[in-house]
């Protein structure tokens, strides 16, 4: 089956500092990329939308500034915390969307964030 | 407003029985309702998926149970084993390319030996 990749699977960072996670789509091109957060015991809640060469699209309450998300390529896309906060420390999971497969979404195995 | 309604929000099943989860939906556009499972750490995996144009889809011991007319699906999972102890996700979305997965809250799934 379809495989997405995230890296890095965890990372610890001090309060203030940039964090960048990597969603990697490894055989098949994904126009579409979702961005995710999912705190302890709680669903996952989509964070935005991110098209290969648009801009991302935020879901209400997302501030845009601050997950900062670039899709430059048909097989990657990036989300950058910027200024971390603990609040922030939270479970990433990307997806991307095949093309070819209509609504199938293939998820990636999420990245551990904590900030200090 | 939560469009995706999950119970129950935690489950424990003997092993060999079987474990139902509930959903509900109300947005009368949604028209393709995966189930995902999600083990500790790990991202979600699509289990099984349905279209509202079936009542009914098995594969495997995993079978999910569609009622347009109530606006509600389930997951059944027929003699369950402790390796089916996850956190299942019902969801729904609208059929597009660029349609975006609303979730439900998560079940807790405990299967006992």
């Amino acid at each position: 089956g379809a495989v997405v990749s995230q890296h890095p699977s965890r990372v610890i960072c001090k309060s203030g500092t940039s964090v960048k996670i990597e969603c990697r789509s490894l055989d098949f091109q994904a126009t579409t990329m979702f961005w995710y957060r999912q705190f302890p015991k709680q669903s996952l809640m989509l964070m935005a939308t991110s098209n290969e060469g648009s801009k991302a699209t935020y879901e209400q309450g997302v501030e845009k500034d601050k997950f900062l998300i670039n899709h430059a390529s048909l097989t990657l896309s990036t989300l950058t915390v910027t200024s971390a906060h603990p609040e922030d420390s939270s479970f990433y999971i990307c997806s991307a969307r095949d093309g070819t497969a209509q609504e199938t979404q293939y998820f990636g195995p999420g990245t551990r964030l904590l900030v200090l | 407003q939560q469009q995706v309604k999950q119970s129950p929000q935690s489950l424990i099943v003997q092993k060999g029985g079987i474990s139902i989860i509930n959903c509900a939906y109300e947005n009368t556009a949604f028209d393709y309702f995966p189930w995902y499972q999600q083990f500790p750490g790990k991202g979600p995996a699509l289990l099984i998926a349905i279209r509202p144009d079936v009542s009914e889809k098995k594969e495997g011991r995993f079978t999910i149970s569609f009622n347009k007319s109530a606006k509600q699906f389930s997951l059944h999972i027929m003699d369950s084993q402790p390796g089916d102890s996850a956190t299942y996700f019902c969801a729904a979305s609208m059929g597009s390319s660029a349609s975006k997965i609303i979730f439900g809250s998560g079940t807790r799934l405990s299967i006992r030996p």
